[in-house]
């Protein structure tokens, strides 16, 4: 089957960095998203990686290495807003896009 | 720009009756989605569409059904509502395949299912 994992929760302080990490196993791989979601809110996207590497957009930075089924997202600087939580996702061979659960994201002061 | 919109926001029924999801967008996608976001699981998706007049199943179909008569709206609905559909539901679109790399969400639809 496929799958998805990462962490259900985290907790880091404000002005600090944390990484969150995502593994997976799915039929085929066609690219990797990130999306953060605040309660009650919607999805809004992130990141994508296809080739290996990082992917660096101003304080996130989304690292991926596909012969390792890995992938981790990197928040520097946190900030208060940067509290939701972080949805890591797969797209398989037949570009349809399996979801983790999302890992909770909780900054404190 | 209203992106995509999701009508209603809030519904409560009770089990055995009928509704309908409304799900619009006005940046001319020609893809999209209809989700459910349950606690602990990651998003499953219901129904999509790839243009208009067209829908195809997706992994979590059974009690739903879709329609996409015009190309800006995407309809959900539900026959005969059963307390496990009980759920928030996330509509999106893109313009083309999933590899143009976002997707775009309406605000959701929280169901409760009596």
């Amino acid at each position: 089957g496929q799958n998805i994992d990462q962490p259900t929760e985290m907790t880091a302080t404000e002005g600090a960095i944390v990484q969150i990490n995502c593994t997976y196993q799915t039929s085929g791989f066609n690219g990797l998203f990130w999306y953060q979601q605040h309660a009650g809110e919607a999805p809004t996207f992130l990141s994508y990686n296809v080739l290996d590497g990082l992917e660096e957009k101003g304080r996130f930075s989304s690292f991926l290495s596909r012969s390792k089924g890995y992938s981790y997202l990197l928040l520097k600087e946190l900030q208060m807003k940067d509290s939701a939580s972080y949805l890591c996702a797969v797209q398989d061979s037949n570009y349809q896009l399996i979801w983790g659960a999302g890992t909770k994201l909780i900054i404190k002061p | 720009n209203a992106g995509v919109t999701q009508t209603p926001k809030f519904r409560v029924l009770k089990t055995g009756q009928s509704m309908t999801l409304l799900c619009a967008q006005d940046m001319n996608h020609e893809y999209m989605y209809w989700y459910r976001q349950d606690p602990g699981m990651g998003l499953r998706l219901i129904h999509y569409s790839v243009g208009e007049g067209t829908t195809a199943k997706g992994e979590v179909p059974d009690g739903y059904n879709v329609s996409r008569l015009k190309k800006q709206n995407f309809l959900l609905g539900l026959e005969s509502a059963a307390p496990s559909q009980t759920s928030v539901y996330f509509c999106a679109s893109t313009q083309g395949r999933w590899d143009t790399g976002e997707l775009f969400f309406g605000e959701g639809s929280r169901l409760t299912v009596l």
